[in-house]
């Protein structure tokens, strides 16, 4: 069956590191999508990408970049990890198309920033 | 700005229907979208109204008047499980997403 992964599920790390978030989709999906989601709020997009080469920002992109190099990997860098970066991180794919729109979810990453 | 607005917390019986309104503000709005999450566990589709009108799948049912900018989630029959958080999210440029804040529903014995 088709599937989304991350890993790690939990990471801890220290402030000013450099962190990378491993996403892969077995859906063939072209687009893929990054949120965090903190205490109590809906999830907020970071990046995303509409296929190999090509990434956009989403509304909460500072600090953080990706790369696609193919379809079935989008990772997640934070340059120098900061406390407030400190989330449960969310890996999306996605078909697309005019009157669909699933996203399919990864299980998540608790990232902690000390 | 672009935001989407959802009641925080609605409180049902078991067994009983329970609408979730959710207004929005966005621009190049192309359809709205609802996900269950619950807790510790990740986002699950349950629906997409690209066009205006009601969209049913089972339990549940979703609507959409643009002109209005307005949408709701409808759960018929409620059961214990779905107890969970419920967002409605706008679609916007492509296939960019805006994610509501959230309504905790919990569903009482």
């Amino acid at each position: 069956d088709a599937e989304i992964t991350q890993s790690p599920r939990h990471k801890i790390t220290e402030t000013g590191r450099q962190v990378t978030l491993a996403c892969h989709q077995t859906w063939n999906h072209n687009n893929m999508f990054w949120y965090r989601q903190d205490l109590g709020h809906g999830l907020r997009l970071i990046h995303y990408s509409y296929g190999v080469q090509d990434t956009n920002k989403g509304e909460v992109s500072d600090g953080y970049s990706v790369s696609r190099s193919n379809t079935e990997d989008l990772p997640l860098t934070l340059e120098s990890a900061a406390s407030s970066q400190t989330s449960v991180y969310f890996c999306a794919s996605s078909a697309g198309g005019q009157l669909t729109d699933t996203q399919y979810f990864g299980p998540g990453t608790r990232l902690t920033v000390l | 700005g672009q935001s989407l607005e959802q009641p925080s917390e609605v409180t049902a019986v078991e067994g009983a229907i329970v609408q979730i309104n959710c207004t929005y503000q966005t621009s190049g709005f192309y359809g709205l979208s609802w996900y269950q999450q619950h807790d510790g566990g990740a986002p699950t589709f349950l629906s997409y109204n690209a066009l205006d009108g009601l969209e049913e799948t089972g339990r549940f049912s979703s609507f959409l008047s643009r002109s209005d900018s307005y949408g709701y989630l409808l759960l018929q029959e409620l059961q214990m499980k779905d107890s969970a958080s419920y967002f409605c999210v706008g679609r916007t440029g492509g296939f960019k997403t805006i994610f509501g804040a959230g309504t905790r529903l919990f569903v009482k014995a």
